[in-house]
C-alpha cells in the first residue's frame, strides 16, 4: 500500500462502546496528525505528533485518546462518545512538524464515525 | 492566527477559468499561504503553496499582491473532475504545521 491509510472506513458505535481508529503511513514521514471534520463545520486540528512525541492537544475531550508506538502508525482510542462527535476522522503526515521549511500533509480517506 | 476568508461557493462551466479569492487580512511576516483541494468522501489534497508574487505548477496557479492581504487561486480550463471544495490556509510554517482549515469554497463545474 501506499500514501496514508485508515481503517476502518465506516465505524458505528454505542455511546457506550470502546473502539480505535488506525492510520497507518508507508511515506516515511516523522510527523503524524488527527482532524476532525464535521457536517458543514471546518477541519478540526485534533493531535498532532512528531518523531512519535505529541507536540499538539486541541482542547479535545478526553474521550478522545491518541497513541502513536511508531512513526508509522497513528492510533486514535474513543470510548464513552456522545452524538455530536459524528464525523469524518482524517489522518495525516507530513516529513516533519516545526521546520523552516513548509511541509506537505498527505491525507488518509478518512473514517467515517457514527455514534448511536 | 490568520483567520482566511473564501466565497461559500461558486459555480463555473467546463473549459473556463475558475479563480477563486480568499483574504486574510491579519497575515503575518511569516506565514505562508496554501491551498489545498477536498472531494467528497476524501481527505483533502495539497494543490499549491505560496508567500509572494505569483506562484505556478502543473495544477494551478497563487497570486499574491504586495500587501499579502489577499490571494487567488486560478485553475485553468476546469473539467467536471475539479468539483470540489478548495480551502485556503495561512500559517507559519514552523509553527508545528499549524495551518487550520476555513469553511473552504465548494467549486461546482458544470457540463
Amino acid at each position: 500500500e501506499t500514501g496514508v491509510t485508515q481503517t476502518p472506513r465506516h465505524l458505528v458505535m454505542g455511546m457506550t462502546n470502546k473502539k480505535s481508529l488506525k492510520c497507518e503511513q508507508h511515506l516515511g514521514h516523522n510527523a503524524m496528525y488527527w482532524y476532525k471534520q464535521s457536517a458543514k463545520k471546518p477541519l478540526e486540528l485534533m493531535f498532532v505528533y512528531s518523531l512519535e512525541e505529541r507536540v499538539e492537544n486541541n482542547s479535545v475531550p478526553s474521550r478522545f485518546s491518541p497513541e502513536c508506538p511508531n512513526s508509522s502508525h497513528l492510533f486514535l482510542h474513543l470510548h464513552t462518545l456522545q452524538p455530536e462527535d459524528s464525523a469524518l476522522y482524517l489522518c495525516a503526515s507530513s516529513q516533519d512538524a516545526g521546520t523552516i521549511t513548509y511541509n506537505e500533509q498527505f491525507f488518509g480517506p478518512g473514517t467515517r464515525l457514527t455514534v448511536l | 492566527l490568520a483567520k482566511t476568508t473564501q466565497p461559500i461557493s461558486m459555480d463555473s462551466y467546463e473549459g473556463q477559468e475558475v479563480n477563486i479569492t480568499c483574504s486574510h487580512n491579519n497575515i503575518a511576516t511569516n506565514d505562508y499561504i496554501t491551498w489545498y483541494q477536498q472531494f467528497p468522501s476524501q481527505g483533502p489534497r495539497f494543490i499549491i503553496q505560496g508567500y509572494k508574487t505569483k506562484v505556478t505548477n502543473e495544477v494551478a496557479s497563487l497570486f499574491i499582491p504586495a500587501d499579502r492581504k489577499s490571494s487567488t487561486l486560478s485553475l485553468p480550463r476546469v473539467s467536471l473532475s475539479d468539483t470540489a471544495v478548495y480551502y485556503c490556509l495561512v500559517g507559519d510554517v514552523s509553527n508545528f504545521n499549524k495551518f487550520y482549515f476555513g469553511s473552504g469554497t465548494k467549486l461546482n463545474v458544470k457540463p
